[in-house]
């Protein structure tokens, strides 16, 4: 079955401890991404990738890191989580290539993360 | 840069209502326009898209149609469910990788 997963689904944590919250696909989409969404925000970029060992920040990158080293994989790192990353994280892939503006985005299940 | 307004909820309707949730666009170029649909608990997923100007996107008995003198991408839907119930999210992407949602509208449709 062709899905994007993710895990943890829910953790609560506490400032400063650093958190990976891990994003797999299994269908050889080029294109990841995360998101955070918030009440009344809608859904925000964090950052993105267009490839293996290509990244780039979306609009809402403080306090994010990323890394692609396999094409299935995009973990995304909170080297120092704040309250204020308090959110429901969401993880996205698409097939990608030379333009992704047309693309279908498919979406992980979610990450509900609690800093405390 | 592009943004997107949608209509604030959240909308209640009862069953077999007509529905509309506007959504209007700012953006350079020539975006592509999505309606994402996220039920209870889950993540989003597409629910119809439109990639130029007059193409009108269609599923589920959803439509909207790409309007570009109005910058506009209003979903419509003739006769709800309750299985209609959920999140609605009006998105733009335009060829720089990064794709821009509306703050999204909860609809709830009552038996």
């Amino acid at each position: 079955e062709a899905q994007v997963t993710q895990n943890p689904r829910y953790l609560i944590t506490v400032t400063g401890k650093k958190l990976t919250v891990t994003c797999s696909q299994n269908m050889n989409h080029e294109y990841m991404s995360w998101y955070r969404q918030d009440p009344g925000l809608g859904l925000r970029q964090i950052y993105y990738s267009m490839n293996v060992e290509v990244t780039d920040k979306g609009d809402v990158p403080e306090g994010y890191k990323v890394s692609r080293k396999e094409k299935r994989n995009f973990p995304l790192i909170l080297e120092s989580p704040s309250p204020n990353q308090t959110s429901l994280y969401f993880c996205a892939s698409s097939f990608g290539g030379t333009s992704t503006s047309t693309d279908t985005q498919y979406f992980g299940p979610g990450t509900r993360l609690t800093v405390l | 840069g592009n943004s997107v307004t949608q209509m604030e909820g959240p909308v209640t309707l009862s069953e077999e209502a007509f529905l509309t949730i506007n959504c209007t666009y700012t953006a350079t170029g020539y975006p592509s326009l999505f309606w994402y649909v996220q039920y209870p608990g889950e993540g989003l997923q597409l629910l119809l898209k439109a990639t130029k100007a007059d193409d009108k996107g269609s599923n589920k008995g959803f439509e909207a149609t790409y309007r570009k003198e109005t910058t506009s991408f209003h979903l419509e839907k003739g006769s709800v469910q309750v299985s209609d119930s959920a999140v609605y999210f009006c998105a733009l992407s335009s060829n720089d990788y990064k794709l821009s949602f509306g703050a999204g509208t909860t609809v709830t449709v009552r038996a």
